[in-house]
């Protein structure tokens, strides 16, 4: 079965201090690795796919980088309106199209 | 554009009682997703709809729950017999078509509360 371990579960930076996020997953031949997006009282807004070990993506001061057993979310210079629940999520070859989620890490931005 | 709409957006109800949730997907997707996200958890899959073919519902929890997509469109879960551990966040996505090379689009879900 697939597993997505998210870590920390939650993180609280001043603006402007850079951190990364853990995810770690186990899935028997990995189709695609997603990262989320999750605002209070929203749906989840797609952020990156990542395919292949070494891969890396970036938006704004986002930036995703995968391994063949993890993938880090790091945050540069953040400001308050990063402040959201960061979720992970895995596709299997197998069926690709089921997401399987780990729980999220929110994270806090203070001004 | 229009994202994926849900509606309603939220739903008190009594236990035992049926609710209806339904999902309008972003125009011209053929893929529609189903999922469940309760408090803590990650969000959960119960069922992926592709074009006309049969629906995969391994996800669902129990014969309580049912879904249905007519005309290729719109999708509505039905749970019946509503039970307290229902409760939770029902989110519907979409994508242009099935597969790992499609993100899924979310909707902003229904917050269902069983009391």
């Amino acid at each position: 079965e697939d597993q997505v371990t998210q870590s920390p579960e939650a993180l609280r930076l001043q603006e402007g201090e850079s951190s990364s996020l853990n995810c770690s997953y186990t899935v028997s031949g990995l189709r695609g690795l997603f990262w989320y997006r999750q605002d209070p009282g929203k749906g989840p807004e797609f952020l990156f796919t990542l395919y292949s070990a070494g891969e890396e993506k970036e938006k704004e001061r986002l930036k995703a980088t995968l391994t063949k057993k993890e993938s880090f979310l790091h945050i540069t210079a953040p400001k308050p309106e990063d402040s959201a629940t960061y979720l992970c999520a895995v596709q299997a070859r197998s069926n690709d199209y089921k997401l399987s989620f780990g729980a999220g890490t929110t994270v806090t931005v203070r001004a | 554009g229009a994202g994926v709409s849900q509606s309603p957006s939220n739903k008190v109800t009594e236990k035992g009682k049926d609710v209806e949730l339904r999902c309008d997907p972003i125009s011209g997707h053929t893929a529609l997703y189903w999922y469940r996200q309760s408090l803590g958890q990650g969000l959960e899959f119960l069922i992926y709809f592709q074009g006309n073919s049969a629906p995969d519902k391994s996800g669902l929890p129990s014969d309580r729950f049912s879904a249905e997509r007519t005309g290729g469109s719109v999708s509505t879960l039905t749970i019946q017999r509503t039970q307290q551990e229902d409760s939770a966040v029902y989110l519907c996505a979409s994508s242009l078509a099935g597969g790992g090379n499609q993100p899924q689009h979310f909707g902003d879900g229904t917050r269902l509360s069983i009391l």
